[in-house]
């Protein structure tokens, strides 16, 4: 079965931290990883979109790597800020999974003053 | 201004009741897709349609209706059959196994 997790599920740090969060999943193939972002009651934002041939991503403070051989991806955020406060969440788009992204179920980050 | 609206923004449904939940894009997306959103659970996948007039059943579609008669439309009809319908409802497009944009989200609640 195609699955993603995240761990851990909620995540404090102080203003100013630099920090990973972390996606796994279970099966190599994929055609591309995506990270959002999702403020309370909010839709989710898209911060970066990884395809299958790279090894990583970068928007600004954020840095997104995948290796597919380990089925992991990170997302580093560097620098962190009380505005950085949200949850985090990793979806794959599986080769053969039916052309629709699979989620983890997310990263509740609280970056304090 | 390019982006994904949905309507209403909450919505509130009597039991044995049919309400409908819009989407709209003016991305120039083919594909569309319907998530649901319950505490503590990543989004489960409802419907997705990758072209005009055609859409395909996701994970949990037991309980709702699709259609797609035009490309920057996609709405979602919740039907009485659906047992537990409260929660937090997404609709995202894409370009073909793109990056996927949502709108900001419905939250049905049943009374």
């Amino acid at each position: 079965k195609q699955e993603v997790t995240q761990i851990p599920a909620a995540l404090s740090v102080p203003e100013g931290e630099n920090l990973v969060l972390n996606c796994s999943f279970t099966d190599s193939a994929i055609y591309n990883l995506q990270w959002f972002r999702q403020d309370p009651g909010k839709g989710l934002t898209s911060l970066l979109l990884i395809q299958s041939s790279q090894r990583e991503q970068t928007s600004g403070r954020l840095n997104a790597s995948l290796d597919k051989s380990s089925g992991r991806s990170t997302l580093y955020i560097a620098a962190s800020q009380p505005g950085d406060s949200a949850t985090y969440l990793c979806a794959v788009f599986f080769t053969g999974g039916g052309n629709k992204l699979t989620f983890g179920t997310g990263t509740q980050l609280k970056v304090e003053l | 201004d390019g982006g994904i609206t949905q309507s209403p923004k909450y919505l509130f449904r009597k039991e044995g009741q049919n309400v409908t939940l819009s989407c709209e894009q003016n991305l120039n997306h083919d594909a569309m897709y319907w998530y649901r959103q319950d505490p503590g659970q990543g989004l489960r996948l409802i419907y997705y349609s990758q072209i005009v007039n055609d859409f395909q059943k996701g994970d949990i579609a037991e309980g709702y209706s699709v259609s797609r008669e035009k490309k920057e439309s996609f709405p979602l009809t919740v039907t009485s059959a659906q047992k537990n319908p409260t929660a937090f409802y997404l609709c995202a497009s894409s370009i073909a196994g793109g990056e996927q944009f949502f709108g900001p989200g419905t939250r049905l609640t049943v009374l």
